[in-house]
């Protein structure tokens, strides 16, 4: 199995509401990433899970939490965001054994629209 | 901001044609990965490229890496409408236990 999935595919939430966008991979992947991509731009790295404690947070508002319960899933629960937050969310993992540097899996993305 | 810049933004060519495509970076780095991702999906890793190496070739693929230029290009031969996409270099600078990705390049190829 290479595949790495997330729910959902689109989310719409107002300011106020609390969502979780979920990711999994069963490749024994020990890293695992959140990216957030506005349109017609590259993807800004979020977090960075490092065999399921988190190595890297590149300044991310503390709306966003990130949670790994365990190896092969990773959360992102939201709250109380603003409408530029409106973007796609993609997660991604790696073997993680190159100092999360080797070739990262992506998942399809969770569209998220925030009103 | 570290991140890697790629010409041209846009490329528009003809079925058949190759496309060629350029990512410049700015420190040192232990190697540059190529990733393309169709409109609003997740991204697919194409080719990764160590600094030590100078060329790699993967099918229709050729990746070329100059370290003392500090710039790779991603050459696809015989190009084909379903190769239409936006394509992404991405730097995994030394000491930083992450990947950098570039502005990118948006392939329109016309069947």
């Amino acid at each position: 199995d290479t595949e790495v999935t997330q729910t959902p595919k689109h989310l719409v939430m107002g300011m106020t509401n609390k969502k979780s966008l979920k990711c999994e991979q069963h490749m024994g992947h020990r890293a695992m990433y959140w990216y957030k991509q506005k349109a017609k731009k590259p993807p800004e790295l979020m977090f960075v899970y490092s065999y399921e404690k988190l190595s890297i947070n590149e300044s991310v508002p503390s709306r966003f939490s990130p949670e790994c319960p365990n190896s092969s899933l990773l959360n992102l629960h939201l709250h109380a965001l603003q409408p530029e937050d409106s973007a796609l969310y993609l997660c991604a993992s790696s073997q993680g054994s190159a100092g999360a540097t080797d070739t990262q899996y992506f998942g399809p993305g969770t569209r998220l629209t925030v009103l | 901001s570290q991140q890697g810049e790629e010409d041209p933004q846009a490329l528009s060519i003809q079925e058949g044609e190759n496309a060629t495509m350029n990512c410049s970076y700015k420190t040192s780095i232990n190697n540059l990965q190529w990733y393309r991702q169709n409109s609003g999906r997740g991204l697919v890793h194409l080719i990764l490229i160590r600094s030590n190496e100078r060329e790699k070739h993967s099918g229709r693929l050729r990746v070329t890496l100059d370290t003392s230029k500090k710039s790779s290009s991603l050459l696809i031969t015989a190009s084909r409408a379903a190769d239409t996409a936006s394509y992404f270099c991405a730097t995994a600078y030394t000491g930083r236990r992450a990947l950098t990705f570039g502005s990118g390049t948006r392939l329109q190829v016309q069947p």
